[in-house]
């Protein structure tokens, strides 16, 4: 099984800031990374898939990248709506995996 | 519009059994690649179950021989029978549909269905 591990577990931040989320896998998942956000009370949201695209309908202030084992989330310029969890996930290999979840709270 | 609506939640006791259901809309179970994915109380996320369009199915390791992901294509429902039921099963279980333009990702949420394992 993958093991993907996030970091930091929190991001104290304000908004306007620059927010950047690392997530390292246990092996190799080529690119075949997504990223999620979940604020409190509603279900996850697929931003990013396959390390480096936007999902329908993300504001482009949303990028991902990273091949292999290291890859990150940054959000430019953090706006109100973007505090929330966030979670990566690979589909390199069975079980699909996600890592424990970064959450970015208001500093 | 793209809709899931899972039930069949609820309180069981351990080694007890519990179906639920995923009614969906907007689109059609049999050509899409679905799954089950929990998260527990304050916890983070786990896949659970997938069903292929050819229904082969994959499970995560703690749940093979206990649970089972089918579909119903005339009812047009995702289904998993969850049996032997233990407290660590505890979770919300979202019924989701792999994103249209790359499988392997989660794209399509229902809001949940709770499952509580408890003595």
């Amino acid at each position: 099984e993958i093991v993907l591990t996030q970091s930091p577990a929190t991001l104290s931040l304000s908004p306007g800031e620059r927010a950047t989320l690392s997530c390292r896998a246990s092996q190799s998942v080529a690119p075949y990374l997504a990223w999620y956000q979940q604020k409190p009370g509603q279900t996850p949201r697929l931003l990013i898939y396959d390390a480096s695209n936007r999902a329908t309908g993300i504001p482009a202030r949303f990028s991902g990248s990273g091949s292999g084992t290291d890859f990150t989330l940054t959000i430019s310029s953090l706006e109100p709506e973007d505090f929330a969890v966030y979670y990566c996930q690979q589909r390199g290999s069975w079980p699909r995996t996600f890592g424990q979840g970064t959450k970015v709270e208001i500093k | 519009e793209v809709k899931l609506v899972e039930s069949g939640g609820g309180l069981v006791q351990p080694g007890g059994s519990l179906r639920l259901s995923c009614e969906v809309s907007g689109f059609t179970v049999s050509s899409s690649y679905m799954n089950w994915v929990r998260q527990a109380p304050g916890k983070g996320l786990e896949w659970v179950a997938h069903i292929y369009v050819d229904e082969t199915t994959k499970y995560t390791d703690s749940v093979k021989g206990r649970f089972t992901i089918s579909r119903d294509n005339s009812k047009n429902t995702l289904n998993l029978q969850m049996n032997s039921l233990r407290t660590e099963d505890t979770a919300m279980y979202y019924c989701v549909r792999d994103y249209v333009v790359q499988g392997g990702f989660f794209g399509s949420w229902g809001q949940g269905t709770q499952v509580t394992v408890s003595s």
